[in-house]
């Protein structure tokens, strides 16, 4: 079965610089999520986009900003990078059924970006 | 106080043996809850979805106590390939909206 795609699997930036992380959920789903993952601790939410609108906002940083595009992939984009920004970043998709009844998000393998 | 809360672990048990997880929430309005199993630098993939009556999968049985915010996890006749992290997860669904909340999580390690 079709699964989460990120891309790309590994990047490094330096200090200042920018990133960008694209995201292909499972076919038919729209709704998108991403999370963060620092070293020895859990995924934190970030953002949350459903037909290509966001529609939930965790703690991502001002220096980041994403969107989902009309085929319902998504990019994140990270700017003026910190070396705390070394993380694993995780996409999951989920479908929203009719009148929002919750249902599982299933996650894509990650991006690790380390920034020195 | 973290809204999702597990016992770090680990947990080091032989081959076969039955193991139990719990997992408290803080966010008594969380209406969906989930464990998912994560190993060593990967994704995490989800093992089981919690309902209110409790429910099983094979060896796996997950039950959920809304009035006390308590969630847990079973593990019966543990195999090595069990290794891993557990990680207890909430869903405060907003406006139809997802969030989860993900746990530390717990480690698991079976040995033979």
């Amino acid at each position: 079965a079709a699964g989460v795609i990120q891309s790309p699997r590994h990047l490094i930036k330096e200090k200042r610089e920018t990133a960008t992380l694209k995201c292909y959920p499972i076919p038919r789903h729209d709704t998108v999520y991403w999370y963060q993952q620092g070293p020895g601790q859990d995924p934190q939410f970030l953002i949350s986009f459903y037909e290509k609108m966001q529609s939930d906002k965790g703690s991502i940083p001002d220096r980041f900003s994403a969107q989902q595009f009309s085929d319902y992939h998504s990019e994140l984009n990270m700017s003026s990078l910190e070396l705390g920004d070394s993380a694993l970043y995780f996409c999951a998709s989920s479908p929203r059924l009719a009148g929002g009844t919750y249902n599982e998000q299933f996650f894509g393998p990650g991006t690790r970006l380390t920034v020195l | 106080r973290k809204e999702v809360e597990q016992d770090p672990g680990p947990f080091n048990v032989p081959e076969g043996a039955t193991v139990a997880f719990n997992c408290t929430y803080s966010n008594s309005a969380s209406q969906s809850f989930f464990w998912y199993r994560q190993d060593c630098r990967k994704e995490p993939k989800l093992l089981m979805s919690v309902y209110s009556s409790g429910n099983e999968d094979g060896r796996f049985t997950a039950q959920l106590n809304r009035a006390s915010q308590y969630i847990s996890l079973l593990i019966r006749d543990s195999k090595l390939s069990d290794s891993a992290t557990y990680l207890c997860v909430v869903n405060a669904n907003e406006a139809g909206f997802q969030k989860l909340v993900f746990g530390t999580g717990t480690r698991l390690l079976v040995s033979p």
